[in-house]
């Protein structure tokens, strides 16, 4: 099966410009995930959706970033204005579904990430 | 809050050897615990999930132990080979209603030739 396809694959920006992030889930995925993962340190969530509604959203600078997935499939992470702190990997990630829990052989699927250099 | 830390950061063996990475998490009352694989560019890789209940996970050469209440989890690689050069990450699932994951920085390990 196709993987959790991300674009772009790089981004270098300047700070106060704005960017978007694309991610198009393994299909018939209706858990949606965004991680940032800062340069030597694990990833963290910023966002969880299941189909086009959003779950968690705790960790989400929702004063810049904002994100959406409509129509439960692609989904895209924007940052606006983006900070030299925004600097790191953005990695989408997508699961079966949330109500089967977290099984070895459904588990997450990452995609390559985005690597955004604020500038 | 929950805390992962993963020792050593960075680990460079010979190949051939045996070698143990180590996970430990500060809040026992976990759901679950995985194992990822990230190589240099690419996403996360799924290695081994070993659920609250179990005590390890076996996988070919990898064997993930769990020991929820002294809040540890260990990855075992037999026979390491240069392929298995990566950073290995251990991440933690609070509780069944929760799928927010907490993760470790990462061991980056190094098999020489």
């Amino acid at each position: 099966e196709a993987g959790v396809a991300q674009s772009p694959r790089y981004k270098i920006i300047e700070k106060r410009q704005s960017v978007a992030f694309w991610c198009n889930p393994i299909s018939g995925h209706a858990t949606l995930y965004w991680y940032q993962q800062i340069l030597g340190q694990g990833p963290k969530l910023l966002i969880q959706f299941q189909n086009n509604g959003v779950v968690d959203d705790s960790q989400l600078p929702k004063d810049r970033f904002s994100a959406e997935r409509l129509k439960g499939v692609d989904s895209t992470l924007k940052i606006q204005p983006a900070k030299l702190e925004d600097s790191a990997v953005y990695l989408c990630a997508s699961s079966l579904d949330l109500g089967t829990g977290w099984r070895e052989d459904y588990g997450y699927t990452f995609g390559s990430g985005t690597r955004l250099t604020v500038v | 809050k929950q805390e992962v830390t993963q020792i050593p950061a960075a680990l460079s063996v010979p190949e051939g050897e045996n070698l143990v990475l180590n996970c430990s998490f500060t809040d026992s009352a976990i759901y679950n615990l995985q194992w990822f694989r990230q190589d240099p560019g690419k996403g996360l890789t799924s290695l081994l999930l070993i659920q609250s209940s179990q005590r390890e996970q076996t996988s070919g050469r990898l064997n993930a132990s769990l020991d929820k209440s002294s809040g540890r989890s260990t990855l075992y690689i037999a026979a390491s080979q240069p392929g298995d050069s990566a950073t290995y990450l251990c991440a933690v699932r609070p509780g069944a209603g929760s799928y927010q994951l907490t993760f470790g920085k990462g061991t980056k390990l190094s098999v020489i030739p």
